[in-house]
């Protein structure tokens, strides 16, 4: 069964650095690309940015590109997605998912990472 | 840069009945790279439609997707207790994916 774990929940300080992580099972994790999506409390889907792991391609959407990074590491078939200073803003559920390169959609999905970040 | 406006915001049907949800994009867009997600609460998001009209592996067949260009639509045709959800569209292009605001399928 192909299938996306994600890490577990985070609550963290205003400017705080943070790394959470996507570990891919079931599959080959270096032929497909993965994405990241937020989901702000209450609010909608909203695209990242993607990665591909066998050579760490990284495409962001331009209302996150220098607020994040996204990073992968093959030989653990695991992605990250991480902050350097982390903004109440910041506050979501942050989801991974496998992305299908040539017919551009996400499936699966991982289960969520919640990350809470308050004084 | 595309945008997809979903409608409507809000859908208030009851079991048993057709759902009829609208994704449409600012310029045209493939249909081949237009995708329909639900997602329950508390749950991630679920693939239901690739292609525009492709249902994902595992979907009942009362889920449809069709459309070209500018409009799409996902339709449900007899619904089931459990497809009362949120639903979004979603699209590739040009090194940007894009995601409808919604729909918000509630029991009336």
């Amino acid at each position: 069964e192909v299938q996306l774990v994600q890490s577990g929940a985070e609550v963290k300080k205003p400017g705080e650095s943070l790394k959470i992580s996507c570990k891919g099972y079931g599959y080959s994790f270096t032929r497909y690309w993965i994405g990241w999506v937020r989901q702000m409390p209450g609010k909608g889907l909203e695209w990242m940015g993607i990665i591909y792991p066998d050579d760490s391609d990284t495409r962001y959407s331009p209302s996150f590109q220098g607020q994040v990074t996204i990073s992968a590491d093959k030989s653990i078939g695991t992605a990250y997605l991480q902050w350097s200073s982390l903004k109440a803003s910041d506050t979501a559920m942050y989801y991974c998912a496998r992305f299908e390169g040539v017919a551009h959609w996400f499936d699966p999905w991982g289960q969520g990472t919640l990350v809470t970040v308050s004084s | 840069e595309i945008v997809l406006s979903q409608s409507p915001g809000t859908l208030s049907l009851s079991p048993g009945e057709r759902a009829t949800l609208s994704c449409r994009a600012s310029q045209s867009v493939s249909s081949s790279s237009l995708a329909w997600y639900q997602q329950k609460p508390g749950q991630a998001p679920r693939l239901l439609i690739y292609g525009a009209s492709s249902r994902a592996t595992g979907i009942p067949d009362r889920f449809s997707g069709s459309g070209s260009g500018t409009d799409f639509t996902l339709t449900i045709s007899r619904l089931e207790p459990e497809d009362f959800a949120v639903y979004y569209c979603q699209h590739y292009g040009s090194s940007r994916a894009t995601f409808g605001q919604g729909t918000k399928l509630e029991i009336k």
